[in-house]
């Protein structure tokens, strides 16, 4: 069975851009997260998705938003990129609620 | 706030001993938790879960939940230097739900 799958895994962008990340789910998982990992800060939740609904927002500004896709597939947009969002993304998926979460390899991103 | 506090170490083990890592949460409606490696420069892999109080053997690994004191462990026996990475705790925040709170994580160094 495949993991979880992240695109891409590096990622160098401009202050004030914007960025989207990808990622595939384990085939029949239909619940998908994003967490934001740093150094000072650990990893923080970002969102929490569910049959392409939001059910859990973390507390992140309003420049963070995603959304899931039919197939479960997530993306996540950050728009007016800063510094201090330079981070490792990581996606999970989960079989259901309340149990474990299976993480893909991450997305660095920098921002410079 | 619900919170996972862990100590960030490091810990450091002679190669072959029994290495012993602690967590405690604040929510007491938390029922599910869960240990995760994660090697520098990778994401988290899921290690052990753990759903009732008790203890629960996978190989080398053991978790320990006591829901009366809201404390979680993690023992490996036989470290292994391979075993030398940072060692995450999480629960979930609530019911019903995949978000995961994570610790910041217990950074255990296995020596020759």
């Amino acid at each position: 069975k495949a993991g979880v799958t992240q695109t891409p895994r590096y990622l160098i962008k401009t202050r004030g851009q914007q960025v989207t990340l990808s990622c595939s789910p384990i085939s029949g998982h239909r619940s998908v997260s994003w967490y934001q990992q740093t150094p000072g800060q650990g990893l923080q939740f970002l969102f929490e998705y569910f049959s392409e609904t939001q059910r859990n927002k973390g507390n992140f500004p309003g420049r963070f938003s995603g959304r899931q896709f039919s197939n479960s597939r997530s993306e996540m947009n950050v728009s007016t990129l800063e510094l201090g969002d330079s981070a490792l993304y990581l996606c999970a998926s989960h079989p259901a609620f309340e149990t474990e979460a299976f993480f893909g390899q991450g997305t660095r991103l920098t921002v410079v | 706030q619900k919170e996972v506090e862990q100590n960030s170490g490091p810990l450091s083990v002679p190669e072959g001993a029994i290495a012993s890592l602690n967590c405690t949460y604040s929510d007491r409606g938390s029922q599910s938790f869960f240990w995760y490696r994660q090697y520098s420069g990778k994401s988290p892999e899921l290690i052990m879960s753990i759903y009732s109080n008790g203890d629960k053997e996978d190989g080398r690994f053991t978790a320990q939940l006591n829901k009366a004191s809201q404390y979680v462990s993690l023992l490996i026996r036989d470290s292994q230097p391979s075993d030398s990475a940072t060692y995450l705790c999480a629960g979930h925040g609530s019911s019903n739900t995949g978000k995961l709170i994570f610790g910041q994580g217990t950074t255990l160094q296995v020596k020759p």
